[in-house]
């Protein structure tokens, strides 16, 4: 049963700090998106990778956040500094570039930054 | 530009009785429409997806959904609702090619006996 794996599960940190999130899409998946979900924003696009290259990463803060693909195995996405508005359940969702495909979603990492 | 409505926040219904939750999108060229489930604490799981053909489509766990494009709707509907069907569920909107998918705020569904 092939499934996105998303770590850490959850991640308790204070403001200033650097934050790492993995994910690991499902082996042979070639689209990657990251997500964030809040109680007032609710869904909302980071960012997201076809054939491990940045195709859209416009929701995100370029001043705090990156994303990135080392390899077709891993997808990264990094907060530093961390502040108290990124609290959040960050999801990762892998998928394949064709027309009638979906998108598979993690577990999510969720971020608490005090 | 493109947008989900879900109109309700929370629905309540009792063990055994229909259930139908309302979605509403606004999108500039052909819909690729999607409902997804979460239970607390976990990812989001699809249920069903509309992309093109028959206008009702079945997905897993009993449910189905109609999409109507005069109304620009795709309601989620289940005859009979069981206990473990109380989580949060979303609907949402996106394009051909697998691309980032739009979605609505989410109704709660509560599920009393």
């Amino acid at each position: 049963d092939a499934r996105v794996t998303q770590t850490p599960r959850h991640k308790v940190t204070e403001m200033g700090q650097e934050v790492t999130m993995r994910c690991q899409p499902i082996l042979g998946h070639n689209t990657v998106f990251w997500y964030r979900q809040t109680m007032m924003q609710g869904l909302e696009l980071l960012a997201y990778f076809r054939n491990r290259a940045p195709l859209d990463d416009s929701g995100m803060p370029k001043d705090r956040f990156s994303a990135e693909m080392p390899d077709a195995t891993l997808a990264t996405l990094k907060i530093q500094p961390s502040e108290p508005r990124d609290s959040a359940v960050y999801f990762c969702a892998s998928g394949l570039s064709l027309d009638t495909e979906t998108q598979y979603f993690g577990p999510g990492t969720r971020l608490l930054v005090l | 530009a493109q947008s989900v409505t879900q109109p309700d926040i929370h629905i309540t219904v009792s063990e055994g009785a229909s259930l139908e939750l309302r979605c509403n999108y606004s999108y500039g060229a052909t819909p690729y429409l999607f409902w997804y489930v979460q239970s607390p604490g976990q990812g989001l799981q699809l249920l069903l997806k509309y992309f093109s053909g028959d206008t009702l489509v079945q997905g897993i766990k009993g449910f189905e959904a109609e999409f109507k494009r005069s109304q620009s709707s795709f309601n989620l509907r289940k005859p009979s609702v069981h206990w473990s069907d109380a989580a949060e569920y979303f609907c949402a909107v996106g394009a051909r090619g697998n691309t980032p998918l739009v979605f609505g705020k989410g109704t709660r569904l509560s599920v009393i006996a």
